[in-house]
């Protein structure tokens, strides 16, 4: 078992939708769960971070944490063209330092 | 917006030569890492480097790679004899202390080893 799964899509979505990304992990120490934006050949965007189970919302971007389910989410409201990117998860626990463990990402395109 | 910064965008090597990409971390962060993403692939932690000692390593950082923060605003990862399968995007990444959840990419080299 994969130690964090996200579905490579396209997932591929009308302007102004509702999107929901999701991965789902198999460690359960991890502690934080972050969400990064990735354009083609560019690096990484920090989008937001969670610690722990719960919601966080910033704009139009929620994020989800279900520690019980091993489950995370990430939701854009009013999804734009600009939305459209790779979307990667990542996940890191106290006892292995600061290393994030990614999920492969899902690629979503937002068609106007 | 502070941000990281790598050089050089793109390089292309030969097999067996050595490189070095360089880092210059956001200037107030304590802790650097280097990541790389074969493409296609997941991106992948490869190091992690504080208070000049390494922190961490992956079964990836073998014999072959090393890190130097050489002055106090660059971070630079050495591959010394270069494969074909090291080709692939490497990116610096930086955090401050105590905050490792919260690190901020560079937009990365491209390394291409023929």
């Amino acid at each position: 078992q994969k130690e964090v799964e996200q579905d490579p899509g396209p997932l591929s979505v009308p302007e102004g939708a509702i999107v929901s990304l999701n991965c789902t992990y198999s460690n359960s120490a991890f502690q934080y769960f972050m969400w990064y934006r990735q354009y083609s050949r560019k690096g990484p965007e920090l989008l937001m971070y969670t610690y722990s189970s719960g919601n966080k919302e910033d704009g139009r971007f929620t994020a989800q944490v279900d520690k019980s389910s091993k489950y995370i989410s990430l939701f854009i409201r009013d999804s734009q063209p600009s939305d459209s990117a790779t979307y990667l998860c990542a996940m890191s626990a106290r006892e292995y330092g600061n290393k994030l463990v990614f999920g492969a990402g899902t690629i979503l395109r937002v068609k106007s | 917006e502070p941000e990281v910064t790598q050089t050089p965008s793109h390089q292309v090597t030969q097999m067996g030569q050595e490189v070095i990409l360089r880092c210059v971390p956001i200037s107030n962060h304590l802790y650097f890492y280097w990541y790389r993403q074969i493409l296609g692939q997941k991106v992948e932690f490869l190091v992690s480097f504080y208070n000049n000692e390494i922190s961490e390593k992956s079964e990836i950082f073998d014999d072959q790679f090393s890190v130097e923060r050489p002055d106090g605003s660059n971070f630079t990862l050495k591959i010394r004899s270069t494969k074909l399968e090291d080709s692939a995007m490497y990116f610096c990444a930086s955090s401050e202390l105590g905050q490792g959840y919260e690190q901020y990419f560079g937009p990365g080299t491209r390394l291409t080893v023929t």
